[in-house]
């Protein structure tokens, strides 16, 4: 079975502060991917890397940064924490083939206060 | 507007009943068309695939029409097991997906 582990399920912040989010696969995939989940918006790609060292700027990465320094391990960086960041984050991974098919962790609620 | 547009719901249905879900996608340029399925407080699943000629899995059919860029999933003799959030997911091309904001489904006894 395809594990994909965020390292939270729950944070709490303040703003200013810088966070970081961690995810780990352990299926070997290439492709990883961070996504917000808010209500009424649904998920919306962050950003997201099909490499070691390679990423790709998503919908929204303003306020973001990410670093994939091993395959299996794909960070989210917030440099200061809004309150407007305030959300369920989640991970997913994919085989470069079948970028279709992801699979997500069990995501991080932050709250910013 | 969205780029994937679904009908928030909720469905509210007694078990047994069949329930239908659409949802529209803007990009005509989209290749590949998916449901996901979202439990409360879970994360999201590959539900299925939506092809052009239509495709079934036991009691779930997800329907495709390309002219008018339109998606549907039907579920026959809805089961407790079923409430969920359906998410319509379109990849426009390369790695990228892209999700509606789900359409919720309650079956009650």
């Amino acid at each position: 079975d395809v594990k994909v582990t965020q390292s939270s399920r729950y944070l709490v912040k303040r703003t200013g502060e810088k966070v970081f989010l961690e995810c780990v696969q352990d299926m070997d995939h290439e492709n990883m991917f961070w996504y917000r989940q808010d209500p009424g918006l649904g998920l919306r790609l962050i950003y997201f890397s099909y490499d070691v060292k390679m990423k790709e700027k998503g919908d929204i990465p303003e306020g973001y940064s990410v670093s994939r320094e091993k395959k299996e391990r794909f960070s989210l960086i917030l440099e200061s924490a809004s309150t407007n960041q305030t959300s369920m984050y989640l991970c997913a991974s994919s085989f470069r083939g079948a970028q279709n098919i992801q699979y997500f962790g069990a995501g991080t609620r932050l709250s910013v206060l | 507007r969205k780029e994937v547009e679904q009908d928030p719901g909720p469905f509210n249905v007694p078990e047994g009943a069949t329930v239908a879900f659409n949802c529209t996608y803007s990009n005509s340029a989209s290749q590949s068309f998916f449901w996901y399925r979202q439990d409360c407080r879970k994360e999201p699943k590959l539900l299925m695939s939506v092809y052009s000629s239509g495709n079934e899995d036991g009691r779930f059919t997800a329907q495709l029409n390309r002219a008018s860029q339109y998606i549907s999933l039907l579920i026959r003799d809805s089961k407790l097991s079923d409430s969920a959030t359906y998410l319509c997911v379109v990849n426009g091309g390369g790695n990228k997906l892209v999700f509606g904001a789900g359409t919720i489904l309650r079956v009650k006894s």
